[in-house]
């Protein structure tokens, strides 16, 4: 089985600062690696699919980069709005996901 | 605007059946996959199920193995999750997703609210 490592598993920011979030896998999967972002009580929100793909309507100050193995998800300026959690998930061939440990971001 | 409603969630007995549902209305829901995701209280989240569009094929986590099943009726727009020996390990939201393939990998782009399951005695 593939592993995936998310880190830090949180984080305390500032409004402004830039932040990123990594993913780690423990076999190269390529650019299949997708982004999510989920606040308290709510489903999770598609923000980057296939590694560096931004979905419509999500902000241009997150971006998604790597390949292979090692995968960031960066804020370049947080936003109020951007304090939640944040998980990587990467799919199979066979439709499964799996989805990392998660990152959360709170405000410092 | 795409909907995902999940329903049939509630509090059930160890080793008691549960059957969710989730109506899905504003898109052609016979051309995509559709997913089963849950979250354990305070916990990250986990992928329960897979089925492809026309119920041809579904997949499973390990820890639902024999226990689940996922289906769908595509005449009803509607994808259902049969939980069967039920665990308190269980107890989770369960959410529905869409499954759409961008760049060889499958993402969920729209979710339901979620349906709370709990498996108590």
């Amino acid at each position: 089985d593939i592993q995936m490592t998310q880190s830090p598993s949180s984080l305390s920011a500032s409004v402004g600062d830039r932040v990123s979030i990594t993913c780690r896998t423990s076999q190269n999967i390529g650019s299949y690696l997708n982004w999510y972002q989920q606040k308290p009580g709510k489903a999770p929100k598609l923000l980057i699919s296939a590694a560096s793909n931004l979905q419509s309507g999500v902000p241009s100050r997150f971006s998604g980069s790597g390949s292979g193995t090692d995968f960031t998800l960066t804020i370049s300026s947080l936003q109020p709005d951007d304090f939640a959690t944040y998980y990587c998930q990467r799919s199979h061939i066979t439709l499964s996901y799996t989805f990392g440990q998660g990152t959360k971001v709170e405000i410092k | 605007q795409v909907h995902l409603v999940e329903s049939g969630g509630g509090v059930v007995q160890p080793g008691r059946s549960l059957r969710l549902s989730c109506a899905a209305s504003a898109f052609t829901f016979s051309s995509y996959a559709m997913y089963w995701v849950r979250q354990a209280p305070g916990e990250g989240l986990a992928w329960v199920a897979a089925i492809s569009y026309d119920g041809s094929n579904d997949y499973y986590a390990d820890s639902v193995k024999g226990r689940f099943t996922i289906s769908r009726d595509n005449s009803k727009n509607t994808l259902y999750l049969q939980m069967n020996s039920l665990r308190a390990e269980d107890t989770a939201v369960y959410y529905c997703a869409r499954g759409i393939y961008t760049s060889g990998s499958y993402s969920s782009d729209y979710w339901g609210q979620g349906t709370l399951v709990t498996v108590s005695s």
